[in-house]
């Protein structure tokens, strides 16, 4: 079974700190996916990565950054917590090119005080 | 105009119902689309995935997508309990094969 992990299932953190959340899949993928899913906007791609240390935009990246030094791992970075960023954040992944089903995470409830 | 619309719901439908959830598309290029299940507290599963115009069934489900009118249905027959959670439309198109997701919906099946 594919198994995509994330760091933690919840994470309270202030205003200003850097958050790092983690994500890591066992399956060998190529590409993997950073969402977040907000009640009423539902699920929008923040950054993907199709290969090690490569990454593109998607739809919202402005405030986040990511980082993927191994394929098996992709990190989601907010330099600067802001409260408009409390959300639930949700890592995917997705072997090769073409179409292809994405594998989530269970997903980590992020709290900005 | 979003890509992907979906009404939000919620729907609430007795156990043995026949459930109907519809979303829109804008752009005509799609041809493939994807339907997730989410269960409350846990990642999105797919579910399902059609090609291009016509119906795709798997057991009680079946997904179907009208590429004249850029509607695209998944249909529960037997609605069960297990069944309620939220229901994600998805195209695929754009580069490296990207999901657009629709908002979901929510969907109660009561015993």
């Amino acid at each position: 079974d594919v198994k995509v992990t994330q760091s933690s299932r919840y994470l309270v953190k202030r205003t200003g700190e850097k958050v790092f959340l983690e994500c890591v899949q066992d399956m060998d993928h190529e590409n993997m996916f950073w969402y977040r899913q907000d009640p009423g906007l539902g699920l929008r791609l923040i950054y993907f990565s199709y290969d090690v240390k490569m990454k593109e935009k998607g739809d919202i990246p402005e405030g986040y950054s990511v980082s993927r030094e191994k394929k098996e791992r992709f990190s989601l970075i907010l330099e600067s917590a802001s409260t408009n960023q409390t959300s639930m954040y949700l890592c995917a992944s997705s072997p090769g090119t073409g179409v292809s089903e994405q594998f989530f995470g269970p997903g980590t409830r992020l709290t900005v005080l | 105009q979003k890509e992907v619309e979906q009404d939000p719901g919620p729907l609430s439908v007795p156990e043995g119902a026949i459930v109907s959830l519809n979303c829109t598309y804008s752009n005509s290029a799609f041809q493939y689309f994807m339907w997730y299940r989410q269960y409350s507290r846990k990642g999105p599963e797919l579910l399902m995935y059609t090609y291009s115009s016509g119906n795709k069934e798997d057991g009680r489900f079946t997904a179907q997508v009208d590429k004249s009118s850029k509607y695209i249905s998944l249909f529960i027959r037997d609605s069960q309990p297990s069944d309620s959670a939220t229901y994600l439309c998805a195209k695929v198109g754009g580069s490296n094969y990207k999901l657009t997701f629709g908002k979901g919906t929510l969907l109660t099946v009561n015993p």
